[in-house]
């Protein structure tokens, strides 16, 4: 069965700095990998996917992610923190039919 | 905008007293979906329909029903809520694609009292 794993419950880290957020993954067959940031009591927002191509996905809000496949690795990345990002992110794998499967959130907390 | 909506936003009920929250999009997806999300934890999957095609999770419980009249809405009922019910729900919705991206609603923060 495919799975995700974020090892770190919580990510701090200054404004300015670069951040990155950690993503594992098992799955049978072609990966499809997601990352998704959900604010304080709002629904996930859809950050990036990676489904084939460049190893280096662009999204939102400056958000980047580098899939690898060797170290089965989908990390979430910024160059530059902003205190606006922080939140709550979870990576997310699809699994067979329609069903996303979800890891259980890092937070990120961005100190000014 | 496109976009899917929640309604209420915040929902108190009485242990065991029926309850039903709503879900509609203008994004004509063909795929809605149901979680459970409790504690800033992973959303877990309820059900989700494929069109009218409805897809139980295996652990979700009985107590759980939903119906889609059409491809607009989609519904939630708890027919008997217990305090451990307690929770955000959210909707999501997505294409029918594989690799396609859900996007979700604000979420119902449901009370049991």
């Amino acid at each position: 069965a495919q799975s995700v794993a974020q090892p770190e419950d919580q990510v701090n880290v200054a404004e300015g700095n670069p951040l990155t957020v950690k993503c594992t993954y098992s799955v049978s067959g072609n990966p499809y990998l997601f990352w998704y940031v959900q604010y304080p009591n709002r629904g996930l927002q859809f950050l990036l996917k990676y489904i084939t191509g460049d190893n280096l996905v662009k999204g939102s809000y400056g958000f980047e992610a580098e899939f690898n496949k060797s170290q089965t690795s989908f990390h979430l990345k910024k160059p530059s923190a902003l205190v606006s990002d922080s939140a709550l992110y979870f990576c997310a794998v699809r699994d067979k039919g329609f069903k996303t499967i979800f890891g259980a959130g890092t937070r990120l907390f961005v100190k000014a | 905008d496109a976009m899917v909506i929640q309604n209420p936003r915040y929902q108190v009920t009485q242990f065991g007293k029926p309850v039903t929250l709503s879900c509609s999009q203008t994004l004509n997806h063909n795929v809605m979906y149901w979680y459970q999300q409790k504690s800033s934890q992973a959303p877990k999957l309820l059900f989700h329909y494929y069109d009218k095609d409805f897809n139980n999770e295996a652990d979700t419980p009985d107590n759980f029903q939903s119906r889609r009249p059409n491809t607009s809405f989609c519904f939630l009922d708890i027919r008997s809520p217990g305090l451990g019910d307690a929770a955000m729900y959210l909707c999501a919705t997505s294409r029918a694609l594989a690799g396609g991206e859900q996007f979700f609603g604000p979420g119902t923060r449901l009370t049991v009292l």
